[in-house]
């Protein structure tokens, strides 16, 4: 695997349901971030992780619960959502946050809809 | 407040060239990135601008004037492939990334 990867890459739920999303970066980075993407809309920014540790919160919803067990790997844990939270939800890596060079890369992103 | 301006939608016959602007009002600046997006699929970093002028990277070149708060992203030789959306973003003082609304780029043949 290279590269970001995230699972699953499609997801429907109900509002009463709890649900993972999973990101797996492979590039030997420090920084991982979620952001969120609705259709016409810019990146929403939710979550910023360097190394391992939460380093920006976008005043995000506490429905969305984030996980940084390491430097490789991210979790955004979701419980009692509602249809607006349906949205493309973008992992991304960079080598260090904080640096104008800093170029992220993303995943594919996990399509989440929300009954 | 932050804003990032470019035009949401822009249609080009292939073969030839399009130009997609981006204009932004940023709390600082420390570097404008262009990303590709392809439907359903991860963007992809195309180019980085911190200092003004004209960077070139094959068929896609990418221009900045600080003073002018603008961008743009130029490519050339249009291929079907280029069909896609184009994000601008600028990095602001606080190293966080401020992202426009895209710019979904058709190709015609």
């Amino acid at each position: 695997e290279t590269g970001v990867t995230q699972t699953p890459r499609h997801l429907v739920m109900g509002m009463t349901n709890k649900k993972s999303l999973k990101c797996e970066q492979h590039l030997g980075h420090n920084a991982m971030y979620w952001y969120k993407q609705s259709a016409k809309k810019p990146l929403e920014l939710m979550f910023v992780y360097s190394l391992e540790e939460r380093v920006e919160n976008n005043s995000v919803p506490s429905r969305f619960s984030p996980e940084c067990p390491n430097s490789s790997h991210l979790f955004l844990h979701l419980h009692t959502l509602q249809p607006e939270d349906s949205a493309l939800y973008l992992c991304a890596s960079s080598q260090v946050a904080g640096q104008g060079t800093d170029t992220q890369y993303f995943g594919p992103g996990t399509r989440l809809t929300v009954l | 407040g932050q804003n990032i301006d470019q035009p949401t939608e822009m249609t080009a016959t292939e073969g030839a060239i399009v130009q997609i602007n981006c204009t932004y009002q940023t709390s600082g600046f420390n570097g404008l990135f262009w990303y590709q997006q392809h439907a359903g699929e991860a963007p992809t970093f195309l180019s980085y601008n911190v200092l003004d002028g004209l960077e070139e990277k094959g068929r896609f070149s990418s221009f900045l004037s600080r003073s002018k708060g603008y961008s743009y992203l130029l490519l050339k030789e249009l291929q079907m492939k280029d069909s896609a959306s184009y994000l601008c973003a600028v990095m602001d003082s606080n190293y966080q990334l401020i992202w426009g609304a895209g710019t979904k780029l058709i190709i015609k043949p």
